[in-house]
């Protein structure tokens, strides 16, 4: 069935430091893939999305690209702040009303 | 996009007490998602609300201890029933907003009703 990995937490980084969250994925065909954040004491927000191979979403300095030949979807920043510290979560849908996630990446930025 | 407002926020309960958690939509939706986030773990989906018929629960998760009410488009609760403290966790509800031809449909998620039981 249809399931998503993600890299192993926590991880702890440097403000200004480069951010790299792994995900990959087991799906057949072509699902949406999602990156979701989670804040402290809060909900999951929507980070950013894509819904085909080569796909870039983006949002907030943050990107990953859509990459079939590896069934990746890896979470990049350039240059991450302390506002950044949450826990992440890699998602993917098939068919718009069933969600897979994966099973969060801590991350903290210290100053 | 879609607002959802939950409550309780957070609670403390006693052992064998029941809790039911409201969520609200400020939209009509025809499906409503109930999730567990136990503490450190990823999300389970619990069940799916649909309006006017009963909740579909997924393995592992049963009506009489997770009953659920879908009264309307915008409105659905979540009863955790003989709480033990293996139901400590972070309840949170969800909907579905369809992209169409836009893109692909996104979930969306109240903050969430953290329990802790005693």
């Amino acid at each position: 069935g249809d399931s998503v990995t993600q890299m192993e937490g926590p991880v702890t980084l440097s403000e200004e430091a480069f951010l790299t969250i792994n995900c990959t994925y087991t799906a057949t065909g072509y699902p949406s893939l999602f990156w979701y954040v989670q804040y402290p004491g809060e909900g999951l927000q929507l980070l950013l999305k894509a819904t085909k191979a080569d796909d870039k979403g983006s949002n907030k300095g943050f990107e990953a690209t859509y990459r079939k030949e590896t069934t990746s979807f890896h979470l990049e920043k350039g240059s991450v702040q302390v506002s950044d510290s949450a826990v992440y979560f890699c998602a993917l849908s098939h068919t718009g009303n069933q969600f897979y996630f994966g099973t969060g990446t801590s991350l903290t930025v210290i100053p | 996009s879609a607002v959802i407002s939950q409550k309780p926020s957070r609670d403390i309960c006693q052992r064998g007490t029941s809790l039911t958690i409201q969520c609200q939509v400020d939209s009509q939706v025809t499906m409503m998602f109930w999730y567990r986030q136990q503490p450190g773990q990823s999300l389970t989906l619990i069940a799916t609300a649909n309006q006017g018929s009963e909740a579909t629960y997924e393995s592992g998760f049963v009506i009489d201890k997770f009953p659920i009410s879908r009264p309307n488009l915008t409105f659905s609760t979540l009863t955790v029933s003989n709480m033990s403290p293996e139901d400590s966790s972070i309840y949170l509800c969800s909907v579905v907003l369809e992209q169409g031809a836009a893109g692909a449909n996104v979930l969306t998620f109240g903050a969430g009703s953290r329990l802790t039981v005693l």
